[in-house]
């Protein structure tokens, strides 16, 4: 069981929004302002998208943006492309000895 | 451009201890601020934290494999290795290396796939 809880899949047509949620605890995301958030396709290596909750690397598109309330953390992505169809990841730096904690992944589909 | 490439032995026999390098280019892996990390996914699953050293030299475990984990760093060769000791199936993956702060994993190695089989 991941310490992050994100939903399995989402799915949306070309040109929508679509919302993926990300909830952790006090301890995590709720104390920490470490929310980071990847996106992968198959066979290779994970992506950064968006780190300390809501910054963009150079590179990404701005139709990626992220936010936080509370426990939880959400990845916003606008104008769904297909290229954007891929498994997404996000993580928060927590309390502890134990530094990071990811979450399980959601499976994004653009129909 | 920093890259991270991740080397070893892809078929590991149960019991038996698994071994990874990740070699560190274009850049020093005594860089302040930095941590260097290893996290793993199974086939078919999705990404666990493994450990990670700090440039201070203070590693960091998964509390659920810490028993069986050491991280270890070669500055020298800007190198550092993960070791886990009394493999099974479970521990079969693609284990990445990574640079990583207090946020991002943002520079990523190509993964390395285990196998552990007899």
């Amino acid at each position: 069981q991941s310490a992050l809880t994100q939903p399995a899949s989402v799915s949306g047509s070309p040109g929508q929004s679509i919302t993926i949620s990300c909830t952790g605890t006090s301890s995590d995301i709720g104390y920490y302002n470490y929310v980071s958030w990847y996106h992968q396709h198959p066979g290779k290596a994970p992506k950064l998208m968006i780190y300390d909750v809501s910054i963009r690397p150079s590179g990404v598109s701005n139709r990626f943006s992220g936010s936080k309330s509370g426990n939880t953390a959400s990845l916003t992505i606008s104008g769904l492309q297909a290229e954007d169809e891929a498994d997404y990841y996000c993580s928060s730096y927590t309390s502890g000895n134990t530094l990071v904690v990811f979450g399980g992944g959601t499976k994004l589909t653009v129909l | 451009q920093l890259q991270l490439q991740e080397s070893g032995p892809g078929l590991v026999k149960p019991s038996e201890t698994l071994s990874l390098t990740c070699t560190v280019s274009a850049g020093s892996i005594s860089s302040r601020s930095f941590y260097w990390g290893w996290i793993r996914q199974p086939p078919g699953k999705g990404l666990e934290w493994v450990g990670s050293f700090f440039y201070s030299g203070t590693t960091y475990y998964n509390p659920s494999l810490k028993s069986r984990v050491t991280i270890s760093v070669d500055t020298s060769k800007n190198q550092f290795s993960l070791n886990l000791s009394s493999v099974t199936a479970a521990d079969t993956a693609v284990y990445f290396c990574a640079r990583h702060s207090e946020g991002p994993f943002d520079l990523w190695g190509q993964g390395a796939l285990v196998t552990v089989s007899s």
